[in-house]
């Protein structure tokens, strides 16, 4: 079974550009989320999707993120404009989700360089 | 907002030796209590869960949880150089919210 696959795996984007990370979830899950991972701050929750409806948002990343879900295959997270502290290893997971538990599966991440 | 909190940051420990990790969080209501590892340049892997109070035992590991104290660990036993990683403890939130992680344990095994 494929897993999640996300890409690109890195990129380096100037101050100021419009980045999009890509992410496809693995097939059948009806959960999708979108995690931003640094040394400091651990794993920050960006967004949760379930069935294609947004569930929860990180308040903190309103502004200049937006993850979409395009179709239940595959989703977006667009950072416009991209600052350099939002170099970051960005994580997306998704989940077959019943009431109370739900392992994640993770893909292996893109590599945000903001210079 | 639920909060995950884990000790030691660090850790290392000698090959065959057990491995000890410790996580507290800040809602008794709180569900089920996950840990996952990661490798270097891997996303995390789902390694155990547990929901109920007391311990759960898959192989080398053991994970126990006290709901009063609010605590939950994680014992690797026979710790081997592939046990090297880092370890993150997750708990779901109330009302179906997504996993909130801690900033997670480096675990190194000496051979």
């Amino acid at each position: 079974d494929a897993g999640v696959t996300q890409t690109p795996r890195h990129e380096v984007a100037e101050k100021g550009q419009t980045i999009i990370l890509k992410c496809e979830p693995v097939s059948g899950h009806n959960d999708l989320f979108w995690y931003r991972q640094t040394k400091i701050q651990g794993l920050e929750l960006l967004s949760y999707f379930r069935s294609k409806s947004l569930m929860e948002d990180g308040g903190a990343f309103k502004d200049r993120f937006k993850a979409e879900m395009l179709n239940s295959s595959f989703s977006t997270l667009k950072i416009q404009p991209t600052e350099p502290k939002d170099s970051a290893v960005y994580l997306c997971a998704s989940s077959f989700r019943t009431e109370n538990t739900g392992q994640l599966y993770f893909g292996e991440g893109s590599k945000l360089t903001v210079l | 907002q639920e909060k995950v909190q884990q000790s030691p940051e660090s850790l290392i420990v000698p090959e065959g030796a057990m491995s000890s990790l410790n996580c507290t969080f800040s809602n008794s209501a709180s569900q089920s209590i996950w840990w996952y590892q990661q490798h270097p340049g891997k996303g995390p892997e789902a390694l155990i869960s547990i929901f109920s109070n007391g311990n759960k035992k898959e192989g080398r590991l053991t994970v126990y949880l006290n709901r009063a104290s609010l605590h939950v660990s994680l014992h690797i036993r026979d710790s081997q150089p592939s046990d090297s990683a880092v370890y993150l403890c997750a708990v779901n939130g109330q009302g179906g919210r997504a996993l909130i992680f801690g900033t997670g344990t480096t675990v190194s095994v000496s051979p």
